[in-house]
């Protein structure tokens, strides 16, 4: 079974800081990886993914992140923060070829951008 | 009505009552999924349906039953839950569960209280 861990419960940033969340997960297969974003009172979406090709991939408002996989990791990275970034950040993985699309999720980190 | 809606937004309900939780989908797609949020805990997958067929069942109590009748569409019943069951329970939905890494649309969710 897989499992996915993120360390960073609660992050605060100041605005212009840059922001690295860990993401680790568990599972010996090949693994799709995702980062989902809630904004406040919005609905989970989409930040990015990772399913093969080049491991650091770039997602939507400057976000990015990087497959290690020797260790096990997809952190997300931003270089500097703003007050929007405020949300709740969410990893998830999915073992490659698993039938129904099976996602496991990480307990998500909340982070605070102060102004 | 565009994404992923899901009614009512909040529920209250007694250990003996019936109810039901609603999904729809207005983008084309063909998996529809439950998940259940619960305060510290990480985001759990319940149920997936692929064409109307349910894939997996992930140990879920009987006292949850879904009900697909359409790929637009998915219910989940209640009946005779526990405090423990009260959570934010999310909807959402993918092309399909064929491809692992496709993505899932969420829907706002419904806060669902136990007394």
């Amino acid at each position: 079974a897989q499992s996915v861990s993120q360390h960073n419960h609660h992050v605060i940033l100041s605005e212009a800081a840059s922001l690295e969340l860990g993401c680790n997960y568990s599972y010996g297969g090949t693994v799709n990886l995702f980062w989902y974003v809630q904004y406040p009172g919005q609905h989970l979406q989409l930040l990015l993914k990772y399913f093969s090709g080049d491991p650091l991939v770039k997602g939507i408002k400057g976000f990015e992140a990087e497959f290690i996989k020797s260790k096990f990791s997809f952190n997300l990275r931003k270089p500097s923060v703003q007050w929007s970034d405020t949300a709740e950040y969410f990893c998830a993985v999915n073992a490659q070829g698993n039938a129904g699309n099976m996602l496991t999720f990480g307990g998500g980190t909340r982070l605070m951008v102060k102004p | 009505e565009t994404g992923v809606t899901q009614t009512p937004r909040h529920l209250v309900m007694g250990m003996t009552n019936k109810k039901s939780l609603k999904c729809e989908q207005h983008l084309g797609h063909n998996a529809m999924y439950w998940y259940k949020q619960s305060a510290k805990k990480p985001l759990e997958l319940m149920f997936v349906y692929s064409l109307e067929e349910r894939v997996e069942n992930n140990s879920v109590p009987s006292r949850f039953s879904p009900e697909c009748p359409n790929s637009s569409h998915l219910f989940l019943h209640l009946h005779t839950l526990q405090p423990e069951d009260s959570a934010l329970y999310l909807c959402a939905s993918s092309q399909d569960t064929q491809v692992s890494y496709n993505e899932q649309f969420f829907g706002p969710g419904t806060r669902l209280t136990v007394l």
